[in-house]
């Protein structure tokens, strides 16, 4: 079955301990990408990869950190995690280029807290 | 930048209608827009996606238009039902100066009731 698999799906942590967020997917997409949503902010990106080893930011890269070693894996690291990274998270993928492929297909989200 | 705004905020219609949502984009350089639907607490589905280059995509009772010279798409939804009920959100991917970024508005809250 196609698709996006975050881990975990919900999770408590404390200001300044690290974690990481992993997002895999069974498409073969070249396109990666983290977002946030928040309630009257809606969805921002955090970054996007369009291919092994490219990585760009997105809206709100500030305390995020990603890499993109393998095509099928995309993690999400937060270095020091404060109150204000409080939020649902998303990662999601697609297939680049043009040819109607590039149907955005998301994982089921990470519900993070930070105390 | 992108600014992507969608009007209304919510809609609340009785079954049976045909309704349109609505999108606009500040920057004509996209590749793609695409419309998405959202349930509570869940992942977003995306229902229908218009290349740059396309004026509509149909998709069942959806259907999309894209005038991008304007910076317009709207949503049709006919014969609406009470399990289309959900939030609608649409995006494009930049082509422009941030090149493959996605701007999100941010969405439509639709109720349909019986």
């Amino acid at each position: 079955e196609a698709q996006v698999t975050q881990n975990p799906r919900y999770l408590i942590t404390v200001t300044g301990k690290k974690l990481t967020v992993t997002c895999s997917q069974n498409m073969n997409h070249e396109y990666m990408s983290w977002y946030r949503q928040d309630p009257g902010l809606g969805l921002r990106q955090i970054y996007y990869s369009m291919n092994v080893e490219v990585t760009d930011k997105g809206d709100v890269p500030e305390g995020y950190k990603v890499s993109r070693k393998e095509k099928r894996n995309f993690p999400l690291i937060l270095e020091s995690p404060s109150p204000n990274q409080t939020s649902l998270y998303f990662c999601a993928s697609s297939y680049n280029g043009q040819g109607g492929r590039e149907k955005l297909f998301f994982g089921s989200g990470t519900q993070l807290s930070v105390l | 930048k992108q600014e992507v705004t969608q009007i209304p905020a919510a809609l609340s219609v009785p079954e049976g209608e045909n309704l349109v949502l609505n999108c606009s984009f500040t920057d004509s350089a996209i590749y793609n827009l695409q419309w998405f639907r959202q349930d509570p607490g869940k992942g977003l589905t995306s229902l229908l996606l218009i290349q740059s280059s396309q004026r509509e995509q149909t998709s069942g009772r959806l259907n999309a238009s894209l005038d991008k010279s304007s910076g317009r798409s709207t949503l049709y939804i006919a014969a609406s039902q009470p399990g289309d009920s959900a939030t609608y959100l649409c995006a494009v991917k930049d082509r422009g100066s941030t090149l493959g970024r996605l701007y999100f508005g941010r969405g439509t809250q639709l109720t349909v009731w019986p």
